[in-house]
């Protein structure tokens, strides 16, 4: 099946830095999702994207929809503690089928 | 908006049981439900795709006949891990699709199901 190459597997940073982190496809996809993910919970969806080169935040987060469609980046600006946890990204190529491929994930640790 | 429950939480069960995990959508309907497995410190693994009032379409590789799916209305899903072994211990997380917002999928909490 498809699959999503999400990078970096995990970082170590400062609290109060920027993070960044992207994932790419060899196909195209229709559409972009950021999600976080606790341990012991589910993840929670941060941002969707659907347009190509759409670029979209939710406060400290910024994610962009990659012009080939076929990458996509997160954004964490100033980052606090509660940052902490695993960022998926996951995309839609299927069309109808509503199916999402998630990338391996991101695993985040801020130290204060 | 948008909330996503399951039941139980957690759960232990002997090998040769079998265990059924509820997935409630809330606050909204859903016509399509997910069922998801995920390994420690791997990513979702999708099982099976759920629409109300018919029957569940799975993955390649995961057996219909051991993971029973059924989804009787627009805000419950349930999911039957039949004759339970070991290998099968794992965290399973469902989710659900707004119907006007069909890319975008709201998680359950997650099971974490342990067989003996």
């Amino acid at each position: 099946g498809q699959q999503l190459n999400q990078s970096p597997q995990s970082m170590f940073i400062q609290e109060g830095e920027d993070v960044s982190m992207n994932c790419t496809s060899s196909s195209i996809f229709n559409t972009w999702l950021w999600y976080k993910q606790d341990p012991g919970e589910g993840p929670v969806l941060l941002i969707a994207l659907y347009k190509a080169g759409e670029l979209t935040s939710n406060g400290r987060l910024t994610a962009q929809f990659g012009i080939t469609r076929k990458d996509s980046f997160l954004n964490i600006s100033a980052s606090i503690p509660s940052d902490v946890g695993i960022y998926f990204c996951a995309g839609d190529f299927s069309g109808s089928a509503r199916q999402l491929t998630f990338g391996s994930g991101t695993q985040l640790t801020v130290l204060p | 908006g948008a909330v996503v429950s399951q039941h139980p939480s957690w759960v232990i069960c002997k090998s040769g049981t079998s265990v059924k995990i509820e997935c409630r959508s809330l606050d909204f309907q859903a016509t399509t439900m997910f069922w998801y497995r995920q390994f420690p410190k791997q990513s979702l693994m999708l099982m099976a795709t759920s629409n109300e009032g018919s029957k569940a379409t799975y993955e390649q590789g995961v057996e219909k006949d051991k993971f029973l799916i059924n989804h009787a209305s627009l805000t419950l899903s349930t999911l039957t891990v039949t004759s339970a072994h070991p290998e099968d211990s794992s965290f399973y997380i469902c989710s659900a699709s707004l119907l006007a917002q069909i890319y975008e999928q709201y998680f359950g909490p997650g099971t974490r199901l342990t067989v003996t």
